[in-house]
């Protein structure tokens, strides 16, 4: 069954801790993509990478850091420095460019 | 300008209605213009999408109407079903991009029965 999956689905952390989010594809996609989620402002780009060993910078990249080691792999770090972590969050990859993103099942993250 | 505005913010209706869902963008440059349809506690998913080149494409009971001059594009449920509440998002990319998508602030759609 190919597809998306992050882990975990639900993940508690003290705050100025950071902190991990998987994403692991089978889809032998290229491009894989990191959004946020909070209610009512739709889902917001962190980082994007279109090959391996390669990353950009989204719109809210402040405080967040990406690997892209493995084709299949595209791991999340909420860093303490950013402001407000608690949200959901959204891990997408893409095949050839026109083809629509995958989502997977997403993560959420609740810094107390 | 990279900005897509969606609304309403939220919608209820009555099963068998129509809900509509419009979304405007400026960026001229986008070329690619899909809808997502997420559930709670899951992520989206593709429901329909449209380029610029057709002003209306229908999948099942799901329409996009494209108005290029006006740069707005609606998404039309037809015969709505209790099945069908669930948050929807409108996008907008430039294809030979990066692929990255900018989202609408979604609609959050309740059928009642």
């Amino acid at each position: 069954d190919g597809g998306i999956t992050q882990s975990p689905k639900y993940l508690f952390r003290k705050e100025g801790q950071n902190v991990t989010l998987s994403c692991e594809q089978n889809l032998n996609h290229d491009a894989m993509y990191w959004y946020r989620q909070d209610p009512g402002q739709g889902l917001r780009l962190i980082y994007y990478s279109q090959i391996v060993n390669d990353f950009q910078k989204g719109d809210i990249a402040e405080g967040y850091s990406v690997s892209r080691e493995k084709k299949e792999s595209f791991p999340l770090t909420v860093t303490s420095a950013q402001k407000n972590p608690t949200a959901f969050y959204l891990c997408a990859s893409r095949g050839p460019p026109g083809s629509p993103l995958h989502f997977g099942n997403g993560t959420r993250l609740t810094v107390t | 300008q990279q900005q897509v505005k969606q609304s309403p913010q939220s919608l209820i209706v009555q099963k068998g209605g129509i809900p509509i869902i419009n979304c405007a963008y400026e960026n001229t440059a986008f070329d690619y213009f899909p809808w997502y349809q997420q559930f709670p506690g899951k992520g989206p998913a593709l429901l329909i999408a449209i380029r610029p080149d057709v002003s209306e494409k229908k999948e099942g009971r799901f329409t996009i109407s494209f108005n290029k001059s006006a740069k707005q594009f609606s998404l039309h449920i037809m015969d709505s079903q209790p099945g069908d509440s669930a948050t929807y998002f409108c996008a907008a990319s430039i294809v030979s991009n990066t692929g990255k998508l900018i989202f609408g602030q979604g609609t959050t759609l309740q059928v009642k029965p």
